[in-house]
């Protein structure tokens, strides 16, 4: 299985601030990520799928970047409604797997 | 637009089997390159990934889970139903059912609201 790992677990950011979440495969899977923001209580939101191609609906502010091994999520400018748990799945092969997931929290 | 809904029991005792449906509109699963997976996150943990089913029928598992788990679909009902058998506390868990596409593979563009299944004695 290719295992998916996230850093930070959990970063505190204030409203305008730039955020970047890491995501770190086990083994290469080209651009095969895809990001989701799930708020509590609720299911997991679709953002960017293929590394970097934003979700439609999605606003411009989240972009990703990476391949191989190493991704990240930005986020240019936090606006309130993005503070959510964050986590990258790998679609590269099955079985299909998700990292442990970035909590943003308000500072 | 793309609706799924989970639907089952929320409380299961220990070694029971556990049957959810997962009721969609939107799109039908005859469609070519469309499928339906399940996902599963116990409380206040990451999420995790346990079964696939395409429009061909062809059927994908999470490894550590397959014996334990049968996914099937009804395309005339519009629903996909996952089986999970022996089921114990730790399976304790929100259970979300997700739409897949070829045009995102492997990736779940749309999810149910999920449901909250409790395993308790």
């Amino acid at each position: 299985d290719i295992q998916m790992t996230q850093s930070p677990s959990s970063v505190s950011a204030s409203v305008g601030d730039r955020v970047t979440i890491t995501c770190r495969a086990s083994q290469g899977i080209s651009n095969w990520l895809a990001w989701y923001q799930q708020k509590p209580g609720k299911a997991p939101k679709l953002l960017i799928y293929t590394t970097s191609s934003l979700q439609s609906g999605v606003p411009s502010r989240f972009s990703g970047s990476g391949s191989g091994t190493d991704f990240t999520l930005t986020i240019s400018s936090l606006q309130p409604e993005d503070f959510a748990t964050y986590y990258c799945q790998q679609a590269n092969s099955f079985p299909i797997t998700f990292g442990q997931g970035t909590r943003l929290e308000i500072k | 637009q793309i609706t799924l809904k989970e639907s089952g029991p929320t409380l299961v005792k220990p070694t029971q089997t556990l049957t959810l449906t997962c009721t969609f509109s939107g799109f039908s699963l005859s469609t070519s390159g469309v499928g339906v997976g399940w996902i599963r996150q116990p409380p206040r943990k990451a999420l995790e990934w346990l079964a696939l089913i395409y429009w061909n029928d062809d059927k994908r598992y999470s490894p550590s889970l397959k014996s334990r788990l049968t996914i099937t679909k009804d395309t005339s009902k519009n629903q996909v139903v996952l089986r999970m058998t022996n089921m114990d506390p730790v399976d304790t868990a929100t259970y979300y059912c997700a739409h897949n596409t070829v045009d995102t593979p492997m990736v779940f563009d749309f999810w149910g609201q999920g449901i909250l299944v409790t395993v308790s004695s």
